[in-house]
């Protein structure tokens, strides 16, 4: 079965300090990888996505993912967290067997103290 | 690429009430998905719809819920006899290509 995981339920960093949500996938075949971040009582926004090509992908508000299909990962990860990047956080695959419908991890939410 | 628009975008409804979801613009040539948010947990696939039918759904989509194109415009989610465990978050996406876009979701409560 596809699926993905993020294991931690909630990421905590300092300001100004590195910060990585970590997601790990189980599909057949390559993977459409995709995160999202949801502020509350907000939709959910488009960060970035690896479709194909280079492993590291850069997406929005200085996020960036390094996919590595030896370990089944797509950790997200920013290199000077702020305390506005405060949020939940949802990985997700694409189901490529049927209709292309997202398959979302439980999500990660994000601490970022001052 | 025109965005998603979710109405409303809370409703209150008594338990035992029909809800109507609504969700614009649409279009012939993308496929339009429904998904559930309990509230801050997991984003869980409702259904898929593909040129006027539903290509695939999940289990969480029973007998009480249906969607339609009713105008050619809008795409709405019904759920015809709303159960406390039906308050969630409601998304709308529309995909095409290798993207997705949401919606800004309904918030429904159900009392």
């Amino acid at each position: 079965a596809q699926s993905v995981a993020q294991p931690e339920d909630q990421v905590n960093v300092a300001e100004g300090n590195p910060l990585t949500v970590k997601c790990t996938y189980s599909v057949s075949g390559n993977p459409y990888l995709f995160w999202y971040v949801q502020y509350p009582n907000r939709g959910l926004q488009f960060l970035l996505k690896y479709i194909t090509g280079d492993n590291l992908v850069k997406g929005s508000y200085g996020f960036e993912a390094e996919f590595n299909k030896s370990q089944t990962s797509f950790h997200l990860k920013k290199p000077s967290a702020l305390v506005s990047d405060s949020a939940l956080y949802f990985c997700a695959v694409r189901d490529m067997r049927n209709t292309g419908k997202l398959i979302f991890g439980q999500g990660t939410t994000l601490q970022v103290k001052p | 690429e025109p965005e998603v628009t979710q109405t409303p975008s809370h409703q209150v409804t008594q338990m035992g009430q029909e809800v109507i979801l609504r969700c614009v613009p649409i279009s012939n040539h993308l496929y339009f998905y429904w998904y559930r948010q309990i509230l801050g947990q997991k984003v869980e696939f409702l259904v898929s719809f593909y040129n006027n039918e539903i290509s695939e759904k999940s289990e969480i989509f029973d007998d009480q819920f249906s969607v339609e194109r009713p105008d050619g415009s809008n795409f709405t989610l019904k759920i015809r006899s709303t159960k406390l465990e039906d308050s969630a978050m409601y998304f709308c996406a529309r995909g095409q290509g290798h993207g997705y876009t949401f919606g800004s979701g309904t918030r429904l409560t159900v009392v």
